[in-house]
């Protein structure tokens, strides 16, 4: 079955950056692309950008434009999401979430577990 | 970007009640819309996509139809375990963009 194991909670201060590994198995990792969504606490859901794993291309949305970071390493099947420039309101659980059907960029069907980012001086 | 604007912002409903939740796109999306369900410390589950379409292992009592700008996600029995809040989201073109999400209660 699908899986997408994320890495642990973490804290930074205010101006620090943060790496967000999302480990996938349970299907053929290149053949699915990859999204990020956060939560902020008690607030609605956003979207931060995509990854092809198959060839690395990632579009990340304009919010976000220059302090994300997506990457994948195909050798663990694994993507990354760095967030630099952190302010408070980057407290949020950051997931992974795989698109729905092969190549397919638009919907997104096994998420991970979610990771808390806290954003405190 | 695409608003996509839910109403209501919360319902209070009884079990075998049928709810509707409705999504308005701010332009023409299409039919490029999905809707989640999130429980509380869970991660949001895809239900329906292509406006209409039922994502596998989802009971068939939740659906969805609509196109252009407005859409609705109908569940026709609720069932304890729907209580949850539901989102829209918008695939039509980046950055993707969901609704502010539907609390659905128990009254």
């Amino acid at each position: 079955q699908v899986q997408l194991m994320q890495s642990g909670a973490e804290v930074r201060k205010p101006g620090a950056s943060v790496k967000i590994s999302c480990k996938a198995s349970g299907y053929t990792f290149t053949n699915y692309y990859m999204h990020w969504v956060r939560q902020a606490p008690g607030q609605g859901l956003e979207w931060m950008g995509l990854i092809n794993p198959s060839g690395g291309a990632t579009f990340n949305a304009q919010n976000f434009q220059d302090r994300v970071t997506m990457t994948r390493d195909t050798s663990t099947s694994t993507v990354y999401m760095e967030l630099s420039s952190l302010r408070s309101e980057d407290t949020a659980v950051y997931y992974c979430a795989r698109g729905e059907s092969p190549s397919s960029t638009l919907y997104f069907d096994d998420w991970g577990q979610g990771t808390l980012v806290t954003v405190s001086s | 970007d695409i608003q996509m604007t839910q109403s209501p912002s919360s319902v209070s409903a009884s079990v075998g009640d049928r709810i509707s939740i409705t999504c308005r796109a701010s332009q023409d999306i299409s039919t490029w819309i999905a809707w989640y369900q999130q429980k509380p410390g869970k991660a949001p589950k895809l239900l329906i996509y292509g406006a209409s379409s039922l994502q596998s292992g989802v009971p068939s009592r939740f659906s969805g139809s609509g196109s252009g700008t407005q859409f609705t996600l109908t569940i026709s029995s609720l069932q304890p375990e729907d209580f949850a809040t539901y989102y829209c989201q918008q695939a039509k073109s980046f950055p993707y963009t969901f609704g502010q999400g539907t609390k659905v209660e128990i009254k």
